[in-house]
């Protein structure tokens, strides 16, 4: 099983450009969802969705816009790219039923931007 | 919203255990989740508690007290692949997750 998927593993941009980060699960998963991780700082949720066509903010949405357009994909873009947005990402989708049932993970995207 | 306190690293022996303690302050617990993730990795899954008490699977045990808000990992009989940073996780009724900045574990021969 591919599980969840990231694409672009690595990408530099400049400052002012603008980008998609692809996340597509083959889990049949309801629940998707984007974070962003930086040193000495815990996982922070960026956006997520319950639903296929329902998107949600998280912690830190300012500078990032989602799209859930089919069940298996999430996409996450940022329309001006900014230093302040380097960071690694990383998407995870979970199934809606069961409690215990945790976050599945992908590899996550490197993100530099100068 | 959370606010989820936990040691910035621990070192210890192969074959020794360690213990990573976990605080928290939570509107709305739902389960408390601790995750591995090896440098440049993916977290993965470890460990699931909702109610007080002891989860063991295997060499790794988590422990729940809601009502002190706290949770530690036991890491027993460690190896060098343990070598990594865990993250605890809580989860609220909306499911989302909030975590951490995480426990970087560094295992010596």
């Amino acid at each position: 099983n591919a599980g969840v998927t990231q694409t672009p593993k690595f990408r530099v941009l400049k400052t002012g450009q603008s980008m998609t980060l692809l996340c597509a699960q083959d889990m049949n998963h309801e629940y998707m969802y984007w974070y962003r991780q930086d040193p000495g700082m815990g996982l922070r949720l960026i956006h997520y969705s319950v639903g296929e066509g329902t998107t949600a903010k998280g912690e830190v949405p300012d500078g990032y816009n989602v799209s859930r357009l089919k069940k298996q994909n999430f996409l996450l873009g940022l329309e001006s790219a900014a230093p302040s947005q380097t960071s690694v990402y990383f998407c995870a989708s979970r199934i809606a039923s069961g409690e215990s049932q945790p976050q599945h993970f992908g590899d996550g995207t490197r993100l530099s931007i100068l | 919203g959370q606010n989820i306190d936990q040691p910035t690293e621990m070192t210890a022996t192969e074959g020794a255990i360690v213990q990573i303690n976990c605080t928290y302050q939570t509107s709305g617990f739902n389960g408390l989740f601790w995750y591995q993730q090896h440098a440049g990795e993916a977290p993965t899954f470890l460990s699931y508690n909702v109610l007080d008490g002891l989860e063991e699977k295997g060499r790794f045990s988590s422990f729940l007290s809601r009502s002190k808000g706290y949770s530690y990992l036991l890491l027993k009989e460690l190896q060098m692949k343990d070598s990594a940073s865990y993250l605890c996780a809580v989860r609220d009724r909306d499911y989302k997750l909030s975590f951490g900045a995480g426990t970087t574990v560094t295992v010596r021969a």
